[in-house]
């Protein structure tokens, strides 16, 4: 597709049960970011990918988040043991390094309420 | 860390007003980004700056980057309602990739 595309678009979990999120980036966009969302707050940093270099992890709140990027393509970012915390919008972006900077583009994000 | 503080939180303008969205960042701006999202709608990517002085527009939209001030401003010439939503800045810092973003300010045009 043309733009970044997120599934599912919304998705309502148990409390303690595991959640994958996907996210599949422009084509040829080499760099990959998930950020979360939740509720009238600001974006959160997550995880980054870049090519094959080890990704920055910096931004996973906890140990029950994780995420891989397969191929240099498509990622997926899991949760496990869902706590009503995670509740947010989960938003992935990805850009290519151009001559004229480095836009980011981001999907439409997966919306995450856990029960 | 780098911090982004956007004023004003929420702004609403009759239509046809013009306005001003502010970013000011706690360190150097490297690449200074503006989206706007609407519900349900993810962030859409407006523009981005990386120069000190630059100003680009799009449409009835323009955005400004003051590198000396570590600030960027947002404005809209003759506002629609179209227009509203909210508007969040992204800055890139150093050698971290990702973007920090301001909380975001909400804009509502009234018709």
């Amino acid at each position: 597709g043309a733009g970044v595309s997120q599934s599912p678009s919304n998705k309502v979990t148990e409390k303690g049960k595991d959640v994958e999120l996907r996210c599949d980036p422009i084509s040829g966009h080499t760099a990959l970011y998930w950020y979360r969302q939740s509720l009238g707050q600001g974006l959160e940093f997550l995880i980054y990918f870049q090519g094959n270099s080890a990704p920055d992890k910096s931004g996973l709140p906890s140990d029950r988040f994780s995420a891989e990027r397969t191929g240099g393509s498509v990622s997926t970012l899991t949760i496990q043991r869902t706590q009503q915390e995670d509740s947010a919008v989960y938003l992935c972006a990805s850009s290519s390094r151009t001559g004229s900077g480095n836009t980011i583009y981001f999907g439409e994000g997966s919306w995450l309420t856990v029960v | 860390s780098q911090e982004l503080e956007q004023s004003p939180q929420s702004l609403i303008v009759q239509e046809g007003k013009n306005l001003t969205i502010n970013c000011t960042s706690s360190k150097t701006l490297y690449g200074l980004y503006w989206y706007k999202q609407k519900y349900g709608e993810g962030l859409i990517f407006l523009m981005m700056l990386q120069k000190g002085g630059e100003e680009k527009s799009h449409e009835k939209i323009t955005a400004k980057l003051d590198e000396k001030k570590q600030q960027s401003s947002l404005h809209i010439t003759a506002s629609q309602p179209s227009h509203a939503g909210i508007y969040l800045c992204g800055a890139e810092g150093g050698s971290a990739r990702q973007l920090t973003f301001g909380s975001g300010t909400q804009l509502t045009v009234l018709p």
